[in-house]
């Protein structure tokens, strides 16, 4: 199975501080995306960010920024000024012929 | 009105029963996932449509069949429910693959087999 990986099941992070969740992924596919979704307790799945493969720039969305390293299939996702609102189960998934996701990292902002 | 709309929100069913988990969509796409959460486990592929008349097994599709009604519609049954199947359980939609969408999700059902 091609798979997305996420090792950290849990993050802490100081409110004000930043912090990097990582994910890696294997596809055999030329033509992909990759997402981050956050989760809050409401349950709703919320896209935070979007990377094409084919693009070599970082995407960026206000205080979330990520780190696409297409050579070595890595795509970690940066919070910067970490705010209580961030507080969440983070997935991460690869769009090809299907939607696959990570198993996610739960993180915890401390006042 | 949401994209994706899933109901029931919250079922409660007992061991042995047949339950159906229905899922449309205003977004226009083809695709459509059924996919559990469990806790540690993330979000897991069930089945997923590509169209009304394709329709694949995902990486846990024992214990679960699906119905593709319409381009708008994706129903999950389960045909006789056992507590392991309890989880939150979501709908998702996409686009094609280079139409850069992400998967449109629904607010996920909670089932709990007693």
């Amino acid at each position: 199975a091609q798979t997305v990986t996420q090792s950290q099941p849990e993050m802490s992070v100081q409110e004000a501080e930043t912090v990097t969740l990582s994910c890696t992924y294997d596809t055999s596919e030329s033509d992909y995306y990759l997402f981050w979704y956050k989760q809050p307790p409401s349950r709703q799945m919320i896209l935070v960010i979007r990377q094409e493969a084919y693009k070599q720039q970082n995407a960026t969305e206000n205080r979330f920024s990520v780190n696409f390293q297409k050579a070595a299939k890595s795509f970690s996702l940066k919070i910067s000024d970490s705010q209580l609102g961030d507080a969440a189960m983070y997935f991460c998934a690869r769009v090809d012929q299907k939607v696959t996701f990570g198993i996610g990292t739960k993180l915890q902002v401390i006042p | 009105d949401a994209d994706v709309t899933q109901t029931p929100r919250n079922r409660i069913t007992k061991t042995g029963k047949r339950i159906m988990l229905e899922c449309s969509q205003t977004k226009g796409h083809d695709r459509m996932y059924w996919y559990r959460q469990d806790p540690g486990l993330g979000l897991r592929l069930i089945y997923y449509s590509f169209d009304v008349k394709d329709i694949n097994k995902g990486e846990i599709s024992d214990g679960y069949s699906v119905s593709r009604q319409a381009q708008a519609k994706f129903s999950l049954s389960l045909e006789s429910a056992i507590p392991n199947q309890t989880a939150l359980y979501f709908c998702a939609t996409s686009g094609l693959p280079g139409q850069n969408t992400e998967a449109f999700f629904g607010q996920g059902t909670r089932l709990t087999v007693v």
